[in-house]
């Protein structure tokens, strides 16, 4: 089983829509949780990080189920600059300190 | 807030040939980079973690012979392909960890450097 799975997409929704992306982990002494942006060719983004007790950023809400180990991330109102690839990143003690685990990522596009 | 600077974005180069990305801390010292490797339609895969003046701690898989990193100071990283060759074709990017107020921290991406080796 991989560390961290995440919905296969892609995801094509209307402008205006709104999106559920789930993603799951597998190390329960895992720690921190984000999710990351990635457009075509660029590095990924922070876009929020993900508390127990949920957190929302405008239109992107990102809730926590520890007991779960379960990721969500929803988006409100797609906008057509959210077309991009969304990743789960899970933060597991690794070798030498922390370090991060990306998940496969999901691809959304907001079509007009 | 905290930048990392890679170089160079773009390389193309022959089979057989080494390439060199640098990775900078601009604003902050990177005491631990990581560098991670992506491959077209595939999530990013930690290649190694370097610490600045030890020796880096490659992922299982990773040749370290092939892939030489030097963390030699606080703000610099780099990463050497050696003998490259067309299935080391891929988008590295480095990451560092930078920390703020009241314990925090962050990890800061590079912007990534595209490797065709032809």
């Amino acid at each position: 089983r991989k560390e961290v799975e995440q919905d296969p997409g892609p995801f094509n929704v209307p402008e205006g829509a709104t999106v559920a992306f789930n993603c799951t982990y597998s190390n329960s002494a895992s720690q921190s949780f984000f999710w990351y942006r990635q457009d075509c060719r660029k590095e990924p983004k922070l876009l929020m990080s993900v508390y127990s007790s949920g957190n929302e950023d405008g239109r992107f809400t990102a809730q926590l189920n520890r007991a779960s180990q379960y990721i969500s991330l929803l988006i409100r109102d797609s906008k057509l600059s959210d077309s991009a690839t969304y990743l789960c990143v899970v933060n597991i003690k690794g070798n030498y300190g922390q370090n991060f685990v990306f998940g496969p990522g999901t691809r959304l596009s907001v079509l007009p | 807030g905290a930048v990392v600077s890679q170089h160079p974005s773009r390389v193309i180069c022959k089979s057989g040939t080494s390439v060199k990305i640098e990775c900078r801390s601009l604003d902050f010292q990177a005491t631990t980079m990581f560098w991670y490797r992506q491959f077209p339609k595939q999530s990013l895969m930690l290649m190694a973690t370097s610490n600045e003046g030890s020796k880096a701690t490659y992922e299982q898989g990773v040749e370290k012979d092939k892939f030489l990193i030097n963390h030699a100071s606080l703000t610099l990283s780099t990463l050497t392909v050696t003998s490259a060759h067309p299935e080391d074709s891929s988008f590295y990017i480095c990451s560092a960890r930078s920390s703020f107020g009241q314990g925090g921290y962050g990890y800061t991406f590079g912007s990534g450097t595209r490797l065709t080796v032809v």
